[in-house]
């Protein structure tokens, strides 16, 4: 399973853009980038993937390097609601090992 | 649209005891997946089901845990026995492709909280 590298923890305020990093060197071209965050006392909840392009949803956009060797993950505008641990996955591989791999991710603590 | 749905939400037993965990998917999900998530690490793939096959059960401690599902539905993850270091979340997610899309969504349920005493 192709690896990612995210900080331990970041710290932002309320209302200011978050920008979470994910490096990924070893990614393949056909590896989906994919981001989950997982809220306190709950299952994982998806955010958004990506393959080149960069991406917008109502929950984040995901911004892709030209060299596919990174990415990140940027909240608009950040609330309470988005304190988290965030993963960044790299999803890909032969027909039947497309496994969603977990790291550590990154806890991301917003202040008031 | 409901999602999924798991039970019992903790449970605590005593070591050697059994236990299982009981899993409801997205209405139409084909694939189901169950995984283990241990304080203060990100969740471990346990068993991945399409319909009611097994894909991949490669990181299943298969001396003690065993998952069924039937009728390609339901999903029940059985531990027998239990060891101290099972104590951990047990989340269960489901999907709606055949597990092998890669740009595919997983949805997770809130996870059973064990602890072996």
């Amino acid at each position: 399973d192709a690896k990612t590298t995210q900080p331990n923890s970041m710290e932002s305020n309320e209302e200011e853009p978050v920008h979470l990093p994910c490096n990924h060197s070893t990614i393949s071209g056909t590896d989906y980038i994919h981001w989950y965050r997982q809220l306190p006392s709950q299952g994982p909840e998806y955010v958004i993937h990506g393959l080149t392009s960069n991406v917008n949803n109502r929950m984040a956009s995901l911004a892709i390097a030209e060299d596919r060797k990174s990415s990140t993950l940027i909240l608009h505008r950040a609330t309470l609601r988005d304190a988290a641990v965030y993963y960044c996955i790299l999803r890909g591989g032969i027909q039947g090992a497309q496994k969603l791999v977990f790291g550590q991710g990154t806890r991301l603590t917003i202040n008031p | 649209e409901a999602g999924v749905a798991q039970s019992p939400r903790y449970k605590i037993i005593e070591k050697r005891q059994s236990v299982a965990f009981w899993c409801n998917p997205i209405s139409g999900h084909a694939t189901l997946y169950w995984y283990q998530q241990i304080l203060g690490q990100g969740p471990k793939l346990l068993i991945q089901f399409q319909n009611n096959g097994v894909v991949d059960d490669s990181q299943l401690p298969k001396d003690r845990f065993s998952a069924e599902r039937l009728k390609g539905v339901d999903s029940t993850l059985k531990i027998q026995p239990a060891k101290l270091e099972d104590s951990a979340v047990y989340l269960c997610a489901s999907s709606s492709s055949a597990g092998f899309a890669t740009n595919e969504k997983l949805f997770f349920g809130s996870g059973t909280q064990l602890s072996v005493l």
